[in-house]
């Protein structure tokens, strides 16, 4: 069974940049979930999807981050602009509906400068 | 805010020494909570998991954790570290009333001394 996929695994971009990421998640797996995670700290949910509607986006900056998912597989999240302080990992997890097993990406690794 | 606190953001043990890693949450209602295992430019894998069933839960690698509700606490342990141990490893929780969301700890990077 293949695992979630996420690409690109680096991005370095300038601040006021915009950036985009892409995440599918494993097949059949209805909940989707963005994560970010500064460096030394632990992964902070961003945004999660139950098919193609947002369960829950209460921690999204949402004046610079947007996300969707189309047709209920795959997933991009955008910054736009960017900031210095949203240099970190950006993980993507699915699961089938509950949150109780979540599988994750490898992530990608996001730089501003 | 409900949370998960673990001690210690790093941890240094011998090979073949025990491996303990520490993890309290903070809440009279008993949660779910996990073990997950990080390693290097890797996303995320489950070490183990508490559902409210067997206190004492066995995960992969030789991981296990003791759910002591009179100490809120989720402590992960391993008898005898190997070298491929050496990774970061979060503690999660979810809290069952409310939103049900998955909220990590802080990490701690373990090494392992040869």
């Amino acid at each position: 069974e293949a695992g979630v996929a996420q690409s690109p695994r680096y991005k370095i971009i300038e601040k006021r940049q915009s950036v985009a990421f892409w995440c599918n998640p494993i097949s059949g797996h209805a909940t989707l979930y963005w994560y970010q995670q500064i460096l030394g700290q632990g992964p902070k949910l961003l945004i999660q999807f139950q098919n193609n509607g947002v369960v829950d986006d209460s921690q999204l900056p949402k004046d610079r981050f947007s996300a969707e998912r189309l047709k209920g597989v795959d997933s991009t999240l955008k910054i736009q602009p960017a900031k210095l302080e949203d240099s970190a990992v950006y993980l993507c997890a699915s699961s089938l509906v509950s949150p109780y097993e979540q599988y994750f990406g490898p992530g990608t690794r996001l730089t501003v400068t | 805010a409900q949370s998960v606190t673990q001690l210690g953001s790093h941890v240094s043990v011998s090979e073949g020494a025990l491996v303990l890693l520490r993890c309290n949450y903070s809440s009279s209602v008993p949660p779910y909570l996990f073990w997950y295992v990080q390693y290097p430019n890797q996303g995320l894998q489950l070490l183990l998991k508490y559902t409210s069933a067997a206190t004492l839960v066995k995960g992969i690698n030789g991981f296990e954790a003791e759910f002591k509700k009179s100490e809120t606490s989720f402590h992960l342990t391993k008898p005898s570290a190997h070298m491929s141990d050496a990774a970061e490893y979060f503690c999660a929780v979810i809290y069952t009333f409310g939103n049900e969301k998955l909220t990590f700890g802080t990490g701690t990077r373990l090494t392992i001394i040869p």
